[in-house]
């Protein structure tokens, strides 16, 4: 099984800032990574795929980077909706997800 | 739009089978450009997919649990199944239905790009 390393698991920011979150493969992967965002009781939604391809319809200010074992998920300027759970996931080998990363209030 | 929506019993009995459908409105199971599969969150394992299945019957099963699940589709109700047997307490989860969009040219399963809005299942007596 290939393990999905997320960090941090919880970060506290304010509106405005600049969010970076760091997502590690046991082994390479390539560029097959999906980033997905989760509020509370809704299902995960796909932010990001192939590492760096914007989903349709979701904001600019979220852009995805990295190949191989490394990866990141950066948010510009952190807006009052963007409050949520952060979940990478890899599609080359089988499906697995990151534990996921908490973006709060600071 | 296209939209999924589980169902299936809110409680199961430890030892018996749970059995979830996703009803998909909007467009066809049959489609040859996405498999549609089954993810569960849990607090103790966060998320882990389940298995996927493809129009033409191609189905993966997580290698972990392949023993206990069977996926299948039902083409004309626009519908695909999950059965997980032999259910315990830690089968307790969020299960979620999904469709996933093949990612390249040998037509492989990639990454979730619709989800339905999830169902819990608790395994309790």
């Amino acid at each position: 099984d290939i393990q999905m390393t997320q960090s941090p698991s919880t970060l506290s920011a304010s509106v405005g800032d600049r969010v970076a979150i760091t997502c590690r493969a046991s082994q390479s992967i390539d560029t097959w990574l999906a980033w997905y965002q989760q509020k509370p009781g809704k299902a995960p939604k796909l932010l990001i795929y192939k590492a760096s391809s914007l989903e349709s319809g979701v904001p600019s200010r979220f852009s995805g980077g990295g190949s191989g074992t490394e990866f990141t998920l950066t948010i510009s300027s952190l807006q009052p909706d963007d409050f949520a759970i952060y979940y990478c996931q890899q599609y080359y080998n089988y499906w697995t997800f990151g534990q996921g990363t908490k973006v709060d209030v600071k | 739009q296209l939209q999924l929506q589980e169902s299936g019993p809110g409680l199961v009995k430890p030892s018996e089978a749970l059995s979830l459908t996703c009803t998909v409105s909007g467009g066809s199971i049959s489609s040859t450009t996405y498999y549609w599969g089954w993810i569960r969150q849990s607090p103790w394992k966060g998320l882990e997919w389940l298995a996927n299945i493809y129009y033409s019957g191609r189905t993966y099963y997580n290698l972990s649990l392949k023993s206990r699940l069977t996926i299948f589709a039902d083409t004309s109700k626009n519908q695909f199944s999950l059965r997980l047997s032999s259910v315990t307490a830690a089968d307790t989860a969020v299960y979620y239905c999904a469709r996933q969009v093949l990612y390249d040219n040998s037509g492989s399963p990639g990454y979730f790009d619709l989800w339905g809005r999830g169902t819990l299942v608790t395994v309790s007596s």
